[in-house]
């Protein structure tokens, strides 16, 4: 079956250090997510992206966060400047085409973790 | 807004009985509602939804989850638990207000325990 990917599954980094998590969704799916999960708290919506433009975003994805679908395969999140409290697990998600209708489908996840 | 709220944070059920993992939503329009499980170092895996049509909905593992409308619940249930059952499910729901792309919204999550 296939699945989403995420590399890499755990990410150690300075603070104020950029970072880049790279996810590369199922191949048919046209909808991609990036969640995060900070240690013992409830799954947050980032942003989504649909024909290689944000749709939505949440209010935790400020201007430090970018994403990018650069090559048609890869689905990147970047963050310019880590803080602290950006250590949590980054969840990939993507949906095929109906949306609404179909389930996401999260990798296993990129463990960020800000010195 | 959506919402979805998973009033107990645990459940603990020995290994043969049966299960309910609880979630109330509070959505405007139509209810999307999905049940996922997380296992250890894992993401989340998409166990079942409902869309429209039967209030009862069968997914993955054996498990199956109810839609009520008249008391805004969609309560997970397994008629008899395996050990292989323990992880933390959520319940969520999705944004029903955009046509595409639209965010799952998450509970808090209720951690299953099943014993031998």
């Amino acid at each position: 079956e296939p699945e989403v990917t995420q590399t890499p599954s755990h990410q150690v980094t300075q603070m104020g250090q950029e970072v880049i998590l790279r996810c590369v969704p199922i191949s048919n799916h046209l909808y991609f997510y990036w969640y995060r999960q900070i240690l013992g708290q409830k799954v947050e919506f980032l942003v989504s992206f649909y024909n290689n433009e944000i749709s939505e975003k949440s209010e935790i994805f400020d201007d430090q966060f970018s994403v990018e679908r650069p090559d048609g395969s890869n689905f990147t999140l970047k963050i310019r400047s880590t803080k602290l409290e950006d250590s949590a697990m980054y969840f990939c998600a993507s949906s095929a085409p109906g949306d609404r209708n179909q389930p996401q489908h999260f990798g296993d996840g990129t463990r960020l973790s800000i010195l | 807004a959506q919402s979805v709220a998973q009033p107990e944070d645990q459940v603990n059920v020995a290994e043969g009985n049966p299960l309910t993992v609880k979630c109330t939503y509070s959505v405007s329009g139509n209810p999307y509602l999905f049940w996922y499980v997380q296992y250890p170092n894992r993401g989340l895996q998409f166990l079942l939804k409902y869309i429209t049509g039967d209030n009862l909905v069968k997914g993955s593992y054996g498990f199956e989850a109810e839609f009520n409308k008249s008391q805004t619940s969609f309560h997970l249930k397994k008629p008899s638990a395996l050990v292989s059952d323990s992880a933390l499910y959520f319940c969520a729901v999705r944004d029903g207000i955009r046509s595409s792309a639209s965010k799952i919204i998450f509970g808090s999550g209720t951690r299953l325990s099943i014993r031998p």
